[in-house]
């Protein structure tokens, strides 16, 4: 079974430009979470999509959004790019186990460098 | 404030140490996870726990859940040098909303 993919690896962007990354989650997966990894912040949940839908939503300005296409596929997009967006960007692909706990499983990510 | 604290932050042995990383928190969550993430690489899973007092052996890792689902720790019997990373603990809440502590950075010397 494949992983998670993510794509692109690496990114760099200027100041104020857009930029949309993508995620493709496990076969099967009908969530989809995106995570923010900075070394000073650690891991911040962005949002989570399910069925096309957002489910959850973590405190990040509205410049982040996202979308969730019905074949599972996720896009993050973050407008207006500043400085402090420089981040690993993870995408997690989720599933509900028999026990009725959810695991998740994380894509390699997308570094982000704005400058 | 992260909502899980994990201790220590960083944490560097000699090859064949013993290590124990701990995971607190002041919520119950319905189920907590460890990963191992290492540089430039997503967060890879490790184990979930879920009942209180859940004590899980993966080969020389030994996973524990606390009795009240809100804490939890991870031994390491006889690390090597293959088990440096950075060890994460999640705690799951809400759906598939995952709160991260700030994580430990084990370094294993050889």
């Amino acid at each position: 079974k494949a992983g998670v993919t993510q794509t692109p690896r690496y990114l760099i962007k200027t100041r104020g430009q857009q930029v949309t990354l993508s995620c493709s989650p496990i076969s099967g997966h009908r969530s989809v979470s995106w995570y923010q990894q900075t070394p000073g912040q650690g891991l911040q949940f962005l949002f989570e999509y399910f069925s096309e839908t957002q489910r959850n939503k973590g405190n990040f300005p509205g410049r982040f959004s996202g979308r969730q296409f019905s074949n599972s596929r996720s896009e993050m997009n973050v407008s207006t790019l500043e400085l402090g967006d420089s981040a690993l960007y993870l995408c997690a692909s989720s599933f509900r186990t028999d026990s009725g706990n959810t695991e998740a499983f994380f894509g390699q990510g997308t570094r982000l460098t704005v400058v | 404030t992260q909502l899980l604290e994990q201790s220590p932050q960083f944490l560097s042995i000699q090859e064949g140490e013993n290590l124990t990383v701990y995971c607190n928190s002041s919520s119950v969550f319905s189920s907590l996870q460890w990963y191992r993430q290492e540089p430039g690489e997503g967060p890879v899973l490790l184990v979930t726990v879920v009942t209180g007092g859940e004590v899980k052996k993966l080969k020389r890792l030994t996973f524990q859940f606390g009795d009240a689902r809100k804490d939890s720790s991870l031994h390491i019997t006889a690390a090597q040098p293959g088990d440096t990373g950075l060890y994460l603990c999640a705690g799951a809440y809400n759906f598939n909303k995952f709160y991260f502590g700030s994580g430990t950075k084990l370094n294993v010397k050889p």
